[in-house]
């Protein structure tokens, strides 16, 4: 079974710090995606990456960046946080060999409060 | 890109009752669709998906849902609930425009009572 592990489940900071949200899977995934989840939006895609060193913006990247230095780890970076990312930030993993039926695999979440 | 539209934003229904969780997607020439469950502080688990082939899928916990193309709806249904149910719940459809993403909609909150 495929195993996505967000490294923290709650986490609190403080406005303007620099935090960063960490995401491991241990499929081989080549795809890796970050999503945050509100209450009444549903889940907005923030960035996603298709292969080690490789990103792309998704629907609401502004004030987010990622880094993928390796294969099975994708990292959501706040350079300065702000309360308007207070959230639920989903980590996702997917392989490619089945294209686009291939299921998202998502990771427990981390629940974000900026203060 | 393709989106999706859940027609109900909260679904309150009894114990053993059936129930429908209504999903509308924008139209596209081949779409591939899912539904996932989200448990109160858990990730999205998946329930089902159709990807081709026979219009009734058949996913885990006694969920099906039903592909209508002309319709565009992939609604969810269960014939009989029961409290372990109560859950968000989040269509969803493969975009090709942002490569192997997918885009949700905003959710159906089931709770079941007893």
């Amino acid at each position: 079974d495929v195993k996505v592990t967000q490294s923290s489940r709650y986490l609190v900071k403080r406005t303007g710090e620099k935090v960063f949200l960490e995401c491991v899977q241990d499929m081989d995934h080549e795809n890796m995606f970050w999503y945050r989840q509100d209450p009444g939006l549903g889940l907005r895609l923030i960035y996603f990456s298709y292969d080690v060193k490789m990103k792309e913006k998704g629907d609401i990247p502004e004030g987010y960046s990622v880094s993928r230095e390796k294969k099975e780890r994708f990292s959501l970076i706040l350079e300065s946080a702000s309360t308007n990312q207070t959230s639920m930030y989903l980590c996702a993993s997917k392989g490619v060999r089945q294209g686009l039926s291939s299921p998202l695999h998502f990771g427990n979440g981390t629940r974000l409060t900026v203060t | 890109a393709q989106s999706v539209t859940q027609l109900d934003s909260q679904v309150p229904v009894f114990e053993e009752a059936p129930v429908e969780l209504r999903c509308n997607y924008s139209s596209s020439v081949s779409v591939y669709l899912f539904w996932y469950v989200q448990y109160p502080n858990q990730g999205l688990q998946l329930l089902l998906k159709y990807l081709s082939g026979s219009t009734l899928v058949k996913g885990i916990n006694g969920f099906e849902a039903e592909f209508n193309k002309s319709q565009t709806s992939f609604h969810l249904r269960k014939p009989s609930v029961h409290i372990s149910d109560t859950a968000e719940y989040f269509c969803a459809v493969s975009d090709l425009s942002s490569g192997y993403a997918l885009n949700f909609g905003k959710g159906t909150s089931l709770l079941v009572t007893p």
